[in-house]
C-alpha cells in the first residue's frame, strides 16, 4: 500500500523559505508510471495546487505563485521536496503531497499524505 | 485563468440521491475529477475522467460532464458521505490544475 508522509517545520517566519519533504513508502518515485505533486489548503478554505514533478525531474507550478516554487526529487531517499520562498501570512495552510495516478502531468491525484500545517508568523 | 464554480452547500436526506454541480466554460471538453474531503482528513479521489471510479469507491458515486457543467451524483446517500467535495480540471491554456471552491454536503 502506497503511503506518503509530509515533514518539515510547522512555523516559518515571514520573508523566509518554507521547506517540506514528502517521504514515499510502498512504491518508487523514480517509476515512469507516476508524477508527484503538492497542494495546500488555508484554514477553512479550498484546495490549491502548488506544483508537480515528473519521475525524470521535470517540474511545473501554479503561475499564481509567481516563481516562488521549487520542487525536487531525491530518488536515493524516495522523497520529493517543496521550497516556497518569500512567504507571507497568506501562505499559512495545510500542505499536502500526493501522487498523480499515471505518468502524465494531467492525471489526477490518487494517493495523498495526511497533510502538515505550516504557519507563517514572526 | 479558468474558473470552476460550485455551490457552497447542498443538503440531502439519508437514502436519497443528490447531485453536486461544477460549472466552467466548455467544461465538457475537459476531463473532470472529483475529491471527497472529510473534516481533518486528506482529500480522496472518488471520480476521475468525468465518470470513472477508483477501486474501492462505491458504485453510489457517479459522474457526468457535458456543455458547461460537470456533475457528481451520489445515490442512496449515507451519513458517512457528509463531507466537502471538490471538482478539478487541468487548464491546458495555462498549464495548471484548477480546483472548484468546494461544496459542503450535509446529510440531514
Amino acid at each position: 500500500q502506497l503511503q506518503l508522509q509530509e515533514s518539515g517545520p510547522g512555523l516559518v517566519k515571514p520573508s523566509e523559505t518554507l521547506s517540506l519533504t514528502c517521504t514515499v513508502s510502498g512504491g518508487s518515485i523514480s517509476s515512469s508510471l507516476y508524477y508527484w505533486g503538492w497542494m495546500r489548503q488555508p484554514p477553512g478554505k479550498g484546495l490549491e495546487w502548488i506544483g508537480s514533478i515528473s519521475y525524470s525531474g521535470s517540474t511545473y507550478s501554479n503561475p499564481s505563485l509567481k516563481g516562488r516554487v521549487t520542487i525536487s526529487l531525491d530518488t536515493s531517499k524516495n522523497q520529493f521536496s517543496l521550497k516556497l520562498s518569500s512567504v507571507t501570512a497568506a501562505d499559512t495552510a495545510v500542505y499536502y503531497c500526493a501522487r498523480q495516478k499515471s505518468g502524465s502531468y494531467y492525471s489526477p491525484f490518487d494517493y495523498w499524505g495526511q497533510g502538515t500545517l505550516v504557519t507563517v508568523s514572526s | 485563468s479558468y474558473v470552476l464554480t460550485q455551490p457552497p452547500s447542498v443538503s440531502v436526506a439519508p437514502g436519497q440521491t443528490t447531485s453536486i454541480a461544477c460549472g466552467g466554460n466548455n467544461i465538457g471538453s475537459k476531463s473532470v475529477h472529483w475529491y471527497q474531503q472529510k473534516p481533518g482528513q486528506a482529500p480522496v479521489l472518488v471520480v476521475y475522467d468525468d465518470s470513472d471510479r477508483p477501486s474501492g469507491i462505491p458504485e453510489r458515486f457517479s459522474g457526468s460532464n457535458s456543455g458547461n457543467t460537470a456533475t457528481l451524483t451520489i445515490s442512496r446517500v449515507e451519513a458517512g458521505d457528509e463531507a466537502d467535495y471538490y471538482c478539478q480540471v487541468w487548464d491546458s491554456s495555462s498549464d495548471h490544475w484548477v480546483f472548484g471552491g468546494g461544496t459542503k454536503l450535509t446529510v440531514l
